[in-house]
């Protein structure tokens, strides 16, 4: 059974600070792992992709990839207010469909 | 460019009522797939599509739910009948190609509840 498993939170970071989001998963075999944030009452919007080991950067946001260690993460620099959500991570393995897993609340306090 | 549009956003509906909701693709994505979010379950994926034909409907809950997708702009979700259970936000995504390398878009989702 592949899976994806997050910290449910919630994750309270003050304003200004770094938010480490972080994800692992159960299949070697995957091959490329995205970010979704959701607001409240919202559908999930894709924020990042990331498809090799190392670091992907966009903005105030970091993914980074470790497969050897099934791990991935997400960064959010100068965390805002307007970046409280929760963020969801997915994993493609070697299918079509999606995994994801149950979310991170992230809340950034002013 | 006009993302996922899904219809109608809202529907509340009575115990054994018949429930149709409604997905349009981005233009030129040819996969299609229909989730499910409850608070207790999370995202389940029910049913997804490459080029207008189902492939896998492993998540499809039981045979009161069944998926269509008559031509490449236009897909349904159909529930007969309907249970409280049924109650929960459904999301239709879609994605340029098939496979997992591919990024899905998610449409505003239909939050159905079920009296």
């Amino acid at each position: 059974q592949k899976e994806v498993e997050q910290n449910s939170g919630p994750l309270s970071v003050p304003e200004g600070a770094i938010a480490s989001l972080n994800c692992t998963y159960s299949d070697r075999g995957s091959q490329s792992f995205f970010w979704y944030r959701q607001y409240s009452g919202k559908s999930p919007e894709l924020i990042m992709s990331i498809y090799s080991n190392g670091d992907k950067e966009d903005g105030r946001f970091t993914a980074q990839l470790n497969k050897a260690s099934q791990y991935v993460s997400l960064l959010i620099r100068d965390s805002q207010p307007s970046d409280s959500a929760t963020y969801l991570c997915a994993g493609g393995f070697n299918t079509d469909k999606l995994i994801f897993g149950t979310g991170t609340r992230l809340q950034v306090f002013p | 460019d006009a993302g996922v549009i899904q219809s109608p956003r809202h529907e509340v509906t009575e115990m054994g009522q018949e429930v149709t909701l409604r997905c349009k693709p981005i233009s030129g994505h040819n996969s299609l797939f229909w989730y499910r979010q409850t608070m207790m379950r999370g995202l389940e994926l029910l049913i997804y599509f490459n080029n207008n034909v189902p492939i896998d409907d492993s998540g499809m809950p039981e045979d009161r739910f069944s998926a269509k997708m008559p031509n490449a702009s236009f897909s349904t979700l159909k529930i007969q009948p309907s249970e409280p259970r049924d109650s929960a936000v459904y999301f239709c995504a879609s994605s340029l190609v098939g496979g997992a390398w591919n990024e899905q878009f998610f449409g505003p989702g239909t939050r159905l509840t079920v009296l």
